[in-house]
């Protein structure tokens, strides 16, 4: 089967960066993806992570360490528009698999 | 385009009535899940199709059954209502090989009284 653990809660102040941690445990791996939710709204795709390294997207970049079975998203430059909920989820055959998320908030 | 819209938004059931949720993509997509959402549990994979004429169990199948009824649509049917079932439900898609992009539809809120 497959697990992922992420903090549940991280605070930050604007224009900071922030690091948002995932672990995970899968029997079967294909890559790692986040998404971001805002309160009471669908899920957007972030990023994805299929090998080793750092993608970088505009202010969002997700690092990816198979061998550790870990990954971050790290945010640059904190908006108040930023706070959200950030999931991590795994790629297994044709689905993925979310974490619990984690609650962002940036402080003025 | 209008991507992935969901029918109804709301709903409100009592415990073993029957329903289905709609589900349809414009982007022509061959894969399609539902998932549900409650509070601190992340979002959960129900069941999906990976093409036309598939469909398999994800995480928390029971109590549910789904009909891909073509490449754009899939249902979800709840058959006999439990308080359990009180949840968000979202429906997403994806054309990319593996599903790690998915494009997700507004959800429809159900609550089973």
């Amino acid at each position: 089967g497959q697990s992922l653990e992420q903090p549940s809660e991280v605070t930050a102040v604007e224009g900071a960066i922030v690091q948002i941690n995932c672990t995970y445990q899968t029997s079967g791996f294909y890559g790692l993806s986040w998404y971001q939710q805002h309160d009471g709204g669908a899920p957007t795709f972030l990023s994805y992570n299929a090998l080793d390294g750092l993608e970088e997207t505009g202010r969002f970049s997700s690092f990816l360490s198979r061998s550790d079975s870990y990954g971050y998203l790290l945010l640059q430059e904190l908006q108040m528009k930023d706070s959200a909920s950030y999931f991590c989820a795994v790629g297994a055959t044709n689905k993925l698999i979310f974490g619990t998320g984690t609650l962002l908030a940036v402080q003025p | 385009n209008a991507g992935v819209t969901q029918t109804p938004k709301f709903q409100v059931l009592k415990t073993g009535q029957s329903m289905t949720l709609q589900c349809a993509q414009d982007m022509n997509h061959n894969s399609m899940y539902w998932y549900r959402q409650d509070p601190g549990m992340g979002l959960r994979l129900i069941y999906y199709s990976a093409s036309e004429g598939t469909t398999d169990k994800g995480e928390v199948p029971n109590g549910y059954n789904v009909s891909r009824l073509n490449k754009r649509e899939f249902s979800l049917r709840l058959e006999s209502a439990a308080p359990s079932q009180t949840s968000v439900y979202f429906c997403a898609s994806s054309g990319g090989a593996g599903g790690y992009e998915q494009y997700f539809g507004p959800g429809t809120r159900l609550t089973v009284t």
